[in-house]
């Protein structure tokens, strides 16, 4: 079973803390992406990763950054929290080739005060 | 991406069949039919996937119209853990193709 698994799944931070959330996945994906899903909007694409240090901007990019620095790994930095950070934020990742089936973490529920 | 549409939520009862429509009537020829679900307070989980047969698989079955302009997932018995938010997606195949996920469906199931 592919496995993706991020690091909380509460976090409470203060404004202008700098945020990172981990996602890690067993399957040898080449292809990671963050969401976040709020009320009313559905899933929306924050960043996404389909190699090693390679990363593409998704729907709604500002005030976020990403790394992936090993294949497993990708990272959400909120650089400066904001309280319209306050989000369910998902990591999903997917192999190559065809059909790219997303498979998604449990999800960080992140409360920015 | 091709736009679905769905009903706002269904119910049905525990060990019934759950049938779940969606309306694709724009979708192209290259464009699969994906369904996930979410469980509250959950990431979405994948279900199935098809281009124009029907698919089964271990947790339900994909049926597509022959026009390809609408789908059916089936749970064939529903059980109290399969309340949640069902998506019905539409989406291209290819690098990077993000999934667009609408309001969805709400099933519920009861006892």
């Amino acid at each position: 079973d592919v496995k993706v698994t991020q690091s909380s799944r509460y976090l409470v931070k203060r404004t202008g803390e700098k945020v990172f959330l981990e996602c890690v996945q067993d399957m040898d994906h080449e292809n990671m992406f963050w969401y976040r899903q709020d009320p009313g909007l559905g899933l929306r694409l924050i960043y996404f990763s389909y190699d090693v240090k390679m990363k593409e901007k998704g729907d709604i990019p500002e005030g976020y950054s990403v790394s992936r620095e090993k294949k497993e790994r990708f990272s959400l930095i909120l650089e400066s929290a904001s309280t319209n950070q306050t989000s369910m934020y998902l990591c999903a990742s997917s192999g190559t080739p065809v059909l790219e089936t997303q498979y998604f973490g449990p999800g960080t529920r992140l409360l920015v005060l | 991406d091709a736009k679905t549409t769905q009903p706002t939520s269904m119910d049905c009862a525990e060990g019934r069949a759950a049938n779940l429509p969606c309306n694709h009537s724009t979708i192209s020829g290259n464009e699969y039919v994906y369904w996930y679900r979410q469980i509250h307070s959950q990431g979405p989980q994948y279900i199935i996937h098809g281009l124009k047969n029907n698919e089964t698989n271990e947790m339900a079955s994909l049926i597509i119209t022959e026009d390809r302009k609408s789908s059916t997932l089936i749970l064939p018995h529903a059980t109290l853990r399969d309340t949640a938010v069902y998506y019905c997606i539409v989406r291209r195949t290819g690098a990077n193709s993000k999934l667009t996920f609408g309001k969805g469906i709400t099933l519920s199931v009861r006892p």
